[in-house]
C-alpha cells in the first residue's frame, strides 16, 4: 500500500530562522500521487497548505515551499524564515488520482517556534 | 469558502454507551470522511462515503459504524464505546472535481471514562 514518512514529533525552531520538514513517500501504483501539506493550527481543523499534482513543480502559500521530487520520492517542506504564528502541526499526505479518493497521511510534526 | 462543521465539540460518554458524533457539509461534496487523530499516528481513516446511502471500511474500522443519511450529512457511530475510542475525530469532505483537496472540520474530542 501507500506510506508517507515525515519528519517525527517536535521541532524547534527560532524565530526568523530556517525551516525544513522531511517527507518522502512510497507508492505501490504506478502512477504518480498528488501530493499535499496540511497544517492544523492550535483548535483548529486541519486546513490545506499547498498542494502539487505535477512532479517536478513546486507549490507555496503564505512563505512555505515545497518540491515534487519523484527520483526521491520527497516532498520536503521549507520555509526561509519562521514566525511565532507558524507554531502548529504539520501533515504531509498523498492522493492518488485513480484511486478511492483516499489520502495516506504522514504522522505529523509538531512546529514550535522559539521567540 | 468550504465549510465542514462537526457536533458536537466536546464529549464525555461511559464505557458501554452509545456515541454519535454529527457532520455537516455545504460544500456539495460526494465524498465524506471520518478520521481520528492520536499522539505517534497522525491520521488514520475509519470510514468514508461516496455520496448518500453508501458508507465504506476505512483503515481502522473496528467498534465503529457510518452512516449517510445525506449528501450533507455524515454522522460516525459508537454503539459501544470503549476507553480505547477516546480521541479526536475529524470530518472531512472532498472530491475529484475539487482536485481531490479534503476540507476538514475543526474536531471532536470524546472522553471516553
Amino acid at each position: 500500500g501507500d506510506s508517507v514518512t515525515q519528519t517525527e514529533g517536535q521541532v524547534t525552531v527560532s524565530e526568523s530562522k530556517s525551516l525544513i520538514i522531511n517527507c518522502t513517500y512510497s507508492t505501490t501504483s504506478i502512477a504518480y500521487p498528488n501530493l499535499f501539506w496540511y497544517v492544523r493550527y492550535p483548535g483548529e481543523g486541519l486546513q490545506l497548505l499547498l498542494k502539487v499534482i505535477t512532479a517536478g513543480q513546486k507549490g507555496s502559500s503564505r512563505g512555505f515551499e515545497a518540491t515534487y521530487n519523484k527520483e526521491t520520492t520527497s516532498f520536503h517542506l521549507q520555509k526561509a524564515s519562521v514566525q511565532e504564528s507558524d507554531s502548529a502541526v504539520y501533515y504531509c499526505a498523498l492522493v492518488h488520482t485513480g484511486g478511492a479518493d483516499r489520502l495516506t497521511f504522514g504522522k505529523g510534526t509538531q512546529l514550535i517556534i522559539q521567540p | 469558502e468550504a465549510a465542514v462543521t462537526q457536533s458536537p465539540r466536546n464529549k464525555v460518554a461511559v464505557t458501554g454507551g452509545k456515541v454519535t458524533l454529527s457532520c455537516n457539509q455545504t460544500n456539495n461534496h460526494n465524498n465524506m470522511y471520518w478520521y481520528r487523530q492520536d499522539t505517534g499516528h497522525g491520521l488514520r481513516l475509519i470510514h468514508y462515503s461516496y455520496g448518500a446511502g453508501s458508507t465504506e471500511k476505512g483503515d481502522i474500522p473496528d467498534g465503529y459504524k457510518a452512516s449517510r443519511p445525506s449528501q450533507e450529512n455524515f454522522s460516525l457511530i459508537l454503539e459501544l464505546a470503549t476507553p480505547s475510542q477516546t480521541s479526536v475525530y475529524f470530518c472531512a469532505s472532498g472530491d475529484r472535481l475539487g482536485g481531490d483537496t479534503q476540507y476538514f472540520g475543526p474536531g471532536t474530542r470524546l472522553l471516553v471514562l
